[in-house]
């Protein structure tokens, strides 16, 4: 089993539409949590950080539930520039920051 | 923010000979880098941990002989891919973790902008 596993998508939306997506990871002992953007044959970008009590940054809300581990994404009112794969990342193991990355989920937003 | 630069950005060879990627971190000192490798359409894949002064660990299935880490400085990682081969060619993306100073997370990583490997 992937330690971290998302639904590849594509999701093709309008823009202005909501659009929401999730991961799950697999170790119960994971640390931190984050949503990263990666346009093509880019570099990932940090997009933000995931807490328990869930948090917003603009039109990007980010959920965590420990208990079922898995971890949110929405996107509302969508920009043609958020057209990107978005990839889930769980600190593993918090003593040594490793990441494990999801394959990503791609996002299209059409005008 | 944080920046980390790589050297080169695309790189093509001919299969047998070696490639050295610059990582550094220009606006913080790194006590961490780490080395990943992306194929298309997959996930960033951890390659090796680098901590300044000390050997690089590397994870399962990653020939250390093959992948040379060097961590000479806090601001400087090398990644040298010896004896290249075709099945060799990737996305090479360093990531660096920021050990002290300017008050952030200090499990944040800030990646580079990654180098394009092509063996011919």
């Amino acid at each position: 089993r992937k330690e971290v596993e998302q639904d590849p998508g594509p999701f093709n939306v309008p823009e202005g539409a909501t659009v929401a997506f999730n991961c799950t990871y697999s170790n119960s002992a994971s640390q931190s949590f984050f949503w990263y953007r990666q346009d093509c044959r880019k570099e990932p970008k940090l997009l933000m950080s995931v807490y328990s009590s869930g948090n917003e940054d603009g039109r990007f809300t980010a959920q965590l539930n420990r208990a079922s581990q898995y971890i949110s994404l929405l996107i509302r009112d969508s920009k043609l520039s958020d057209s990107a794969t978005y990839l889930c990342v769980v600190n593993m193991m918090g003593y040594d920051y490793k990441l494990s990355f999801g394959a990503g989920t791609t996002v299209t937003v059409r005008a | 923010g944080a920046v980390v630069s790589q050297h080169p950005s695309w790189v093509i060879c001919k299969s047998g000979t070696s490639v050295k990627i610059e990582c550094r971190s220009l606006d913080f000192q790194a006590t961490t880098m780490f080395w990943y490798r992306q194929f298309p359409k997959q996930s960033l894949m951890l390659m090796a941990t680098s901590n300044e002064g000390s050997k690089a660990t590397y994870e399962q299935g990653v020939e250390k002989d093959k992948f040379l880490i060097n961590h000479a400085s806090l601001t400087l990682s090398t990644l040298t891919v010896t004896s290249a081969h075709p099945e060799d060619s990737s996305f090479y993306i360093c990531s660096a973790r920021e050990g002290t100073g300017l008050g952030r997370s200090t499990d944040t990583q800030y990646f580079g902008p990654g180098t394009r490997l092509t063996v011919l």
